[in-house]
């Protein structure tokens, strides 16, 4: 089945350090994928998607590049900070669009 | 910027006892999730609703799980009787189409 693989954490990086986290996925068809952010005690924020193969969803300065023949969707950003300390979580919804599965999270610390 | 809105946001009960979690999704979007989040781990998703049809609830533990949306608006996701595990943070999310989520700011419930 469907399914999305992310590194595990936690992070943890200086301010103005450059930030990947990786996020495989299997899927049958052509998925979607998305970040998701979650601060603390909050739900989710969709952070960036993207729909078909070759995208590049970007937001706030991060972004992530829909490789199919990798079957990755890493996400990037140049310059962390510290506002950007939260969990994130990688996601894809599949062909038929009825289920989103999520990564189990990267929980990300910006220390000035 | 309409937002999915739930309540109450923090829940404390007692072990066999009855407990609802209320979701008002953005206007206009058709579909609604209930999913279950366990602290470290991503959400899980519980049920979904297209309109107030149920879509999928092979994940709701209906011996004690009950899920509703007799309007097509706002959903009711209650527990009864509540076990210790149930333990978690449980979101509301919204889409108007099956490619992109919303979610609510989540019912943190504590079982004691």
């Amino acid at each position: 089945g469907d399914s999305v693989t992310q590194m595990e954490g936690p992070v943890t990086l200086s301010e103005e350090a450059f930030l990947t986290i990786n996020c495989t996925y299997t899927a049958t068809g052509y998925p979607s994928l998305f970040w998701y952010v979650q601060y603390p005690g909050e739900g989710l924020q969709l952070l960036l998607k993207a729909t078909k193969a070759d995208d590049k969803g970007s937001n706030k300065g991060f972004e992530a590049t829909y490789r199919k023949e990798t079957t990755s969707f890493h996400l990037e950003k140049g310059s962390v900070q510290v506002s950007d300390s939260a969990v994130y979580f990688c996601a894809l919804s599949g062909n038929t669009g009825n289920q989103f599965y999520f990564g189990t999270g990267t929980s990300l610390t910006v220390i000035p | 910027e309409a937002e999915v809105a739930q309540s109450p946001r923090y829940k404390i009960t007692e072990k066999s006892q009855a407990v609802a979690f209320w979701c008002d999704p953005i206007s206009g979007h058709a579909t609604l999730y209930w999913y279950r989040q366990i602290l470290g781990q991503g959400p899980e998703l519980l049920v979904q609703f297209q309109d107030e049809s149920v879509v999928d609830d092979s994940q709701l533990p209906k011996d004690r799980f009950s899920a509703e949306r007799l309007k097509g608006v706002d959903s009711t996701l209650k527990i009864q009787p509540a076990e210790l595990g149930d333990s978690a943070m449980y979101l509301c999310a919204s889409s108007r189409s099956t490619y992109e989520q919303y979610f609510g700011p989540g019912t943190r419930l504590t079982v004691t």
